[in-house]
């Protein structure tokens, strides 16, 4: 009973590296989504996904990509890290439902970067 | 576009008052506002939902209420206990198909003094 698992916990970048930050769920949700956290900004949406093939732009997606060939995983790219991509990351998943508990997110324990 | 205002950023109460945090959302089309709950080092976790055909939904020390017309809901906290003390985050949404996609407040850092 995993839930949402995320991958690695802590990581730091060199400037220009690039990276992919793993999500994995197995509760077979369709929805799932990537979001950034910084001090004082709550939690931004950069990119999600309804179902495998399927992705979408959130608020802030530039500097990402992300791609979802599995329902379970739904890795977040970081081609070339830059100092303003140092945050917290938290991927969510959610299922289609119409009860409003199936609605809920359920996030990973996330994933600390920093790029220097 | 999108977006969702909380307030207040910062909230410290004594042990057995009443906290009561407060959010707006911009988009009329929001039909669905949980609230989350984040401890130190974890992920945000689901405490509370309502949907915009109900005005208010408690559970047991903690409740929301909504205003759709005014584009208003908020959180109610009674009794706080020193285990309340967490961030919280409200959040509005759009209906992707039977799908939610959540926008989030900025949060707001309750601490609940013994």
């Amino acid at each position: 009973n995993a839930g949402v698992t995320q991958t690695p916990k802590f990581q730091v970048l060199k400037t220009g590296q690039s990276m992919t930050l793993q999500c994995a769920q197995d509760m077979n949700h369709e929805y799932m989504s990537w979001y950034r956290q910084d001090p004082g900004m709550g939690l931004r949406l950069i990119h999600y996904s309804v179902g495998a093939g399927i992705t979408d732009q959130g608020e802030v997606p530039n500097g990402y990509n992300v791609s979802r060939s599995t329902t379970e995983d739904f890795p977040l790219r970081l081609l070339s890290a830059a100092p303003s991509q140092t945050s917290v990351y938290f991927c969510a998943s959610s299922s289609h439902g119409q009860s409003t508990s199936l609605y809920g997110y359920t996030f990973g324990s996330g994933t600390r970067l920093t790029v220097v | 576009g999108e977006n969702v205002e909380q307030h207040p950023s910062t909230l410290s109460v004594q042990e057995g008052d009443s906290a009561v945090i407060k959010c707006t959302y911009s988009d009329s089309a929001s039909n669905y506002f949980p609230w989350y709950k984040q401890e130190l080092g974890k992920g945000p976790q689901l405490i509370i939902d309502i949907r915009s055909n109900v005005g208010e939904k408690k559970d047991q020390r903690i409740a929301v209420t909504l205003n759709k017309t005014a584009k208003h809901f908020s959180l109610h906290i009674t009794e706080t206990q020193p285990e309340d003390s967490a961030v919280y985050f409200c959040a509005a949404s759009i209906d992707l198909g039977g799908y939610n996609k959540l926008i989030f407040g900025a949060g707001t850092r309750l601490a609940v003094h013994p």
